[in-house]
Parts: structure tokens; sequence; C-alpha cells
């Protein structure tokens, strides 16, 4: 089956480290987005990539970063210099199409202690 | 700049009503605009979208939109709910001017449907 996969699903960290999430698509797409959410506030853009090896920052790319080795893997890092980085986040992909639909995965649940 | 306006935080609902979950837009363009349901701790999945054409549009579930272009609005509908259908209703607007597909959210409705 074609989709999205985001790991891990609950993630726990400390203040002050920085922590990887894990975003994969199968689904051949060229598009890879992350966007962050939080409660009452929707889905907001932290990153997307249009195609291999280049990539933009969002409205809220501040304290995150990216890479897009890979056209099916898209690792959000959450830096310590995020200054509220309790959310939910979620990855999305699509073909970059404008008229197409962007799939999501199931998101991470990232909570600092 | 687009925004999305959600203006029902939370909609309680009995089984087997009608429902309308209200979405306004501003934009000084024609956009794009999309309806996403998402289920507790899960993604967004795609109810429907409108790209241009018949301004009723069908989705999955048995949910349709009508997309009013005077009003700014994109109202979503159901005429009869399942407890299923419980889960958190977010509506998106893209610019198709846009080199990339950046959607644009609104803050959520919640539908609750109790039997």
């Amino acid at each position: 089956d074609g989709g999205i996969t985001q790991s891990p699903k609950y993630l726990f960290r400390k203040e002050g480290q920085n922590v990887t999430l894990s975003c994969e698509q199968n689904l051949n797409h060229d598009a890879m987005y992350w966007y962050r959410q939080d409660p009452g506030q929707g889905l907001r853009l932290i990153y997307y990539s249009q195609i291999v090896n280049d990539f933009q920052k969002g409205d809220i790319a501040e304290g995150y970063s990216v890479s897009r080795e890979k056209k099916e893997s898209f690792p959000l890092t959450v830096t310590s210099a995020q200054k509220n980085p309790t959310a939910f986040y979620l990855c999305a992909s699509d073909q970059g199409n404008l008229r197409n639909e962007q799939f999501f995965g199931p998101g991470t649940r990232l909570t600092v202690l | 700049a687009q925004s999305v306006t959600q203006l029902d935080s939370q909609v309680p609902v009995f089984e087997e009503a009608p429902v309308e979950l209200r979405c306004n837009y501003s934009s000084s363009v024609s956009v794009y605009l999309f309806w996403y349901v998402q289920y507790p701790n899960q993604g967004l999945q795609l109810l429907l979208k409108y790209l241009s054409g018949s301004t009723l549009v069908k989705g999955i579930n048995g949910f349709e939109a009508e997309f009013n272009k005077s009003q700014t609005s994109f109202h979503l509908r159901k005429p009869s709910v399942h407890i299923s259908d419980t889960a958190e209703y977010f509506c998106a607007v893209s610019d198709p001017r846009a080199g990339f597909q950046k959607l644009v959210f609104g803050t959520g409705t919640r539908l609750l449907v109790s039997p």
C-alpha cells in the first residue's frame, strides 16, 4: 500500500536536546511538507520541499531544520532553539501539481519534558 | 495573503440530524478550496475540493460543500450524520498562482455526534 509513514508516533525529549522526526513516502511524490498542529490553531507550515536537495522555509521555520537527500524522505529536526516544541507534527506530500490532493502521514506527537 | 475562518470551534449534533460546518475565506484572488477531516491522533484525509466549475462539490462519506464566491464561503454539509463522523474538520485554501500547494488552514471545527 502506498502512503506516508512517520516515526515515532510519540516522542519525549528533555529541554535542550535536538530530536529528529522521520517522514517517508512511497507515493513517488515530488513535493513534501512539514506542518505543526497546536490545539485551536489549525496547521502551520514549517518547511517544504519541491524537489530533492532543495527546500524552503514556511511560516514558522525558526528552531527547525530539514534535509531532502532522497525523494522519499524528508526528516525534520527540532532543535533546542525552538522555544515551544511540544506539538503534533504532520508530514505531507503531493505530486507538485496544485490541483492534486495533498496526502498526510499519521503524525508524531512530541512532548518536551 | 489568504486566511480562513471557521467560526464554530465545536458543533454538537444528534445522530441522523443534518449538519453544516461553516468556512469563510479572505483572498483578493481566486483560490482553491478544500475540506479535510482528522480523526483523533491521526493525519488529515481529504473530504472534497473545489478547483473550478460547479459550485456544489460532492465528497466522500456523504459530505458536500458549496462554493459561494460573493460571500467568500465554502460551507460543508451532510444531510444525516453518523456517530463515526465525530472528528475535527479543517477548511483550507491555496493560491493557484503559487509555485507549490501552500495550504492555509482554518482553526478547525470539532463535530461531536451523539446518539
